[in-house]
């Protein structure tokens, strides 16, 4: 089974720190990236897609693709106490499988 | 506005009786997808569909049947047979790059809350 897994928590940074999150996926086929961010009681929303090797720059988010290592990142720069939410990783499977499975998330708590 | 409807918010089911969930999208995207999230937990895929008429298993599909007759509509029945379907259920929907294995971002709808009483 295709799985995607992220480093478990929870996570706790002072505001103003750097937070890392970290996923692994098991299809080397994947070629669509996703992280979503989700408050307690909504659905998630989408932050950052990747789709190739290296970085990609949104504001305070970077995202971070290694396709042979079959590791995404998500680096959050000067953490707010708004950034605390559950961080959740996507990935699709190879070839002509569109299907999307989700890692069981990364809660993130900033503190003031 | 564009974007994912799925009525309704909540939804209360007695032992013994199926319900379905409605989800709209005017995305005009291919894909769409049902989860399932318990507390504290990520999102499981129940199924999902790539175009009309088609749909696949996704990996906790027992107890629940979709149709998709619509490129806009992808409902999820909850039958009988799912002993434990109190949980937070989620769809959602993105554009698919045929050929090319590419999944456009996925949106979410707001999630139904379904609550067996």
């Amino acid at each position: 089974q295709k799985e995607v897994e992220q480093n478990s928590g929870p996570l706790s940074v002072p505001e103003g720190a750097i937070a890392s999150l970290n996923c692994t996926y098991s299809d080397r086929g994947s070629q669509s990236f996703f992280w979503y961010r989700q408050y307690s009681g909504k659905s998630p929303e989408l932050i950052m897609s990747i789709y190739s090797n290296g970085d990609k720059e949104d504001g305070r988010f970077t995202a971070q693709l290694n396709k042979a290592s079959q590791y995404v990142s998500l680096l959050i720069r000067d953490s707010q106490p708004s950034d605390s939410a559950t961080y959740l990783c996507a990935a699709n499977s190879g070839g002509s499988n569109y299907k999307l499975t989700f890692g069981k998330g990364t809660l993130l708590t900033v503190n003031p | 506005d564009g974007g994912i409807t799925q009525s309704p918010k909540y939804l209360f089911r007695k032992e013994g009786q199926n319900v379905t969930l409605s989800c709209e999208q005017n995305l005009n995207h291919d894909a769409m997808y049902w989860y399932r999230q318990d507390p504290g937990q990520g999102l499981r895929l129940i199924y999902y569909s790539q175009i009309v008429n088609d749909f696949q298993k996704g990996d906790i599909a027992e107890g629940y049947s979709v149709s998709r007759e619509k490129k806009e509509s992808f409902p999820l029945t909850v039958t009988s047979a799912q002993k434990n379907p109190t949980a937070f259920y989620l769809c959602a929907s993105s554009f698919w790059a045929f050929g090319q294995g590419v999944n456009t971002e996925a949106f979410f709808g707001q999630g139904t809350r379904l609550t067996v009483v």
